[in-house]
């Protein structure tokens, strides 16, 4: 089945760790994104990619860090200098530039302990 | 900037009743939009997306359109059902930037 799998489910990080949240698609689409769920508001863009080696900031970069070295696989690191991740993180893809329709993977629910 | 409202934030119905969810932009230089489904705890489901050269979109009891003079959607259930419970999201992409801006979603529930 194709589709976009995120791990893992729940993620605790201690204060002052990084940690990498894992993203991986095999819809064969180019562009894939980070965001970013706090209850009651919408999804905030955290960092976008359309093509292998390139990736752009979304609204709310600072703290976190991407690579996209292959086109199945974007991670997503949260760095210590994030000073509140505790949040839901959702990656989608989209085939192409980015101008169709967007899916989701499952989310990582990450909490600060 | 793109802004999104999605009134009402909550909608309780009983089932069998069609109801319509409502989405707005501050920006109405929409270039497409995309409604989805999501359940507590899971990840986004697209439902509809409405594409730029489209007024709507509809599969089995859902139609979504889009009125691009206003900035404003909206998604028509037929016939809901108790699994229809959920929170329903918009997403739009305007004529200017690269990605979608979201609604923050109205939490429907369908009593039985």
């Amino acid at each position: 089945d194709g589709g976009i799998t995120q791990s893992p489910k729940y993620l605790f990080r201690k204060e002052g760790q990084n940690v990498t949240l894992s993203c991986e698609q095999n819809l064969n689409h180019d562009a894939m994104y980070w965001y970013r769920q706090d209850p009651g508001q919408g999804l905030r863009l955290i960092y976008y990619s359309q093509i292998v080696n390139d990736f752009q900031k979304g609204d709310i970069a600072e703290g976190y860090s991407v690579s996209r070295e292959k086109k199945e696989s974007f991670p997503l690191t949260v760095t210590s200098a994030q000073k509140n991740p505790t949040a839901f993180y959702l990656c989608a893809s989209t085939y192409g530039t980015g101008l169709g329709e967007q899916f989701f993977g499952p989310g990582t629910r990450l909490t600060v302990l | 900037k793109q802004e999104v409202t999605q009134i009402p934030a909550a909608l309780s119905v009983p089932e069998g009743e069609n109801l319509v969810l409502n989405c707005s932009f501050t920006d109405s230089a929409i270039y497409n939009l995309q409604w989805f489904r999501q359940d507590p705890g899971k990840g986004l489901t697209s439902l509809l997306l409405i594409q730029s050269s489209q007024r709507e979109q509809t599969s089995g009891r859902l139609n979504a359109s889009l009125d691009k003079s206003s900035g404003r959607s909206t998604l028509y259930i037929a016939a809901s059902q108790p699994g229809d419970s959920a929170t329903y999201l918009c997403a739009g992409r305007d004529n200017y930037g690269q990605n979608f801006v979201f609604g923050p979603g109205t939490r429907l529930s369908v009593l039985p």
